[in-house]
């Protein structure tokens, strides 16, 4: 099983919602990705889980609150939105790598979410 | 700095056409490359991925070259097919982070 699952597909939400975005990957990778994407740009790194605890976050805005309850599970919580944060939010999962080694990451193929 | 850089930005061929797609790069230290296909709407897929000591890989009709003493990378599409409309994407990892490239656009018309 190579495949990494996002839920919801697509989410309208409003500025006051608190909403959550899943993903769950069962490939035994310990490494696992948040990334936002606008349209026509590639993917900006949000947040890396290794090892089910934090180990980056790219200065994200504290309305988006990450969470790794367990090695296949990574929420991204989501309150106050502004609509600019209106996007493709990607999952992805890795093997967790070495120093002068990394390893493939495999993504999820997305949440749409519009902040209305 | 870490930069990748991909041309053309976009590029229209016509169906059974083949097209080759570059991609620079200055990350260090390196380690691989990887080439990913993303439809629109959806998460990117991974075409291959380039070690520092491989010079050419094919995956099908794709074919990637790497030239680590130049920092260069290209994605080769043979007889393209309309399936083969997407951004394709150029990322190379530094640390626990990854560098992407900006993509290029390639659009196949019947």
């Amino acid at each position: 099983d190579t495949e990494v699952t996002q839920t919801p597909k697509h989410l309208v939400m409003g500025m006051t919602n608190k909403k959550s975005l899943k993903c769950e990957q069962h490939m035994g990778h310990r490494a696992m990705y948040w990334y936002k994407q606008k349209a026509k740009k590639p993917p900006e790194l949000m947040f890396v889980y290794s090892y089910e605890k934090l180990s980056i976050n790219e200065s994200v805005p504290s309305r988006f609150s990450p969470e790794c309850p367990n090695s296949s599970l990574l929420n991204l919580h989501l309150h106050a939105l502004q609509p600019e944060d209106s996007a493709l939010y990607l999952c992805a999962s890795s093997q967790v790598g070495t120093s002068g080694r990394s390893y493939e990451q495999y993504f999820g193929p997305g949440t749409r979410l519009t902040v209305t | 700095k870490n930069q990748v850089e991909q041309s053309p930005q976009s590029l229209i061929i016509l169906e059974g056409k083949n097209c080759t797609l570059q991609c620079n790069y200055t990350v260090s230290p390196f380690s691989n490359l990887r080439w990913y296909k993303q439809d629109t709407g959806r998460g990117p897929v991974s075409l291959t991925i380039m070690t520092f000591s491989e010079n050419t890989k094919s995956n099908g009709r794709y074919t990637a070259t790497l030239d680590a003493d130049t920092k260069q990378s290209s994605l080769h599409i043979t007889a393209s097919q309309l399936s083969d409309s997407a951004s394709y994407i150029c990322v190379v990892p530094y640390g626990q982070n990854f560098v992407f490239g900006p993509g290029t656009r390639l659009s196949v018309l019947p």
